[in-house]
């Protein structure tokens, strides 16, 4: 029964670099969120998914970032051109159903050096 | 636009005694609300829920209260103990569940 598992842990990335970010839910869960956490702030939503399908990416912003849930394979998380303020931890979250909760990977600390 | 608050950035208390940590909402529509504790460096970790039908939901060390009127919700943790120092998330849901709306974390201290 593993958890969430997110990869890699550590990620440093120069300015205008690609960083993707991967997440495997738990078995069983096809509900998948991102959030980020931004040094001294709380977690942010970023994007909300199912198998093969984007359901809510209000929580992205509108340049640089995608997210895909393939339907075979993690999810990723994409960030093209990097630039220093998206230095931050990135979480992924899962659960099988609605209204049941969600747990979290370990996160991806993204350093744009 | 912050439709989950905690309003205390951090809590301190003696080994022993009661941690009570608060947290408010503005969304009518938030039926499902989540506590979770995070340490640094790591993933948040998820503690004890409520669904809104009701308004007390206990699990060992852990109750959570819910007042639907007030919109508030509170996390009771008795007796604490040192390994409970963490931040902790209280978070909301709507039945799209879309996302978990987060407050910004309340920083509990523990005292030996």
């Amino acid at each position: 029964n593993a958890g969430v598992m997110q990869n890699p842990r550590h990620l440093v990335r120069r300015r205008g670099q690609e960083a993707r970010l991967r997440c495997s839910p738990m078995k069983g869960h096809s509900h998948v969120y991102w959030y980020r956490q931004l040094p001294e702030e709380g977690l942010k939503f970023m994007v909300y998914l199912q198998k093969e399908n984007i359901i809510d990416e209000s929580g992205m912003p509108k340049e640089r970032f995608s997210a895909e849930f393939p339907k075979e394979g993690p999810s990723i998380l994409r960030i093209q051109q990097v630039v220093r303020g998206d230095s931050a931890a990135y979480f992924c979250a899962s659960r099988g159903q609605l209204n049941t909760e969600a747990f979290f990977g370990q996160g991806t600390r993204l350093t744009v050096v | 636009d912050q439709q989950v608050k905690q309003n205390s950035p951090s809590l301190s208390v003696q080994e022993g005694r009661i941690s009570i940590l608060n947290c408010d909402y503005t969304n009518s529509m938030f039926d499902y609300f989540l506590w979770y504790k995070k340490y640094p460096a790591e993933g948040p970790t998820f503690l004890i829920s409520i669904s809104s039908i009701k308004d007390k939901n206990e699990d060992g060390r852990f109750t959570v209260f819910l007042n639907k009127s007030a919109k508030h919700l509170s996390l009771h943790i008795v007796p604490s103990q040192p390994g409970d120092s963490a931040v902790y998330f209280c978070a909301a849901d709507t039945n799209t569940g879309n996302q978990f709306y987060f407050g910004t974390g309340t920083s509990l201290t523990v005292i030996p």
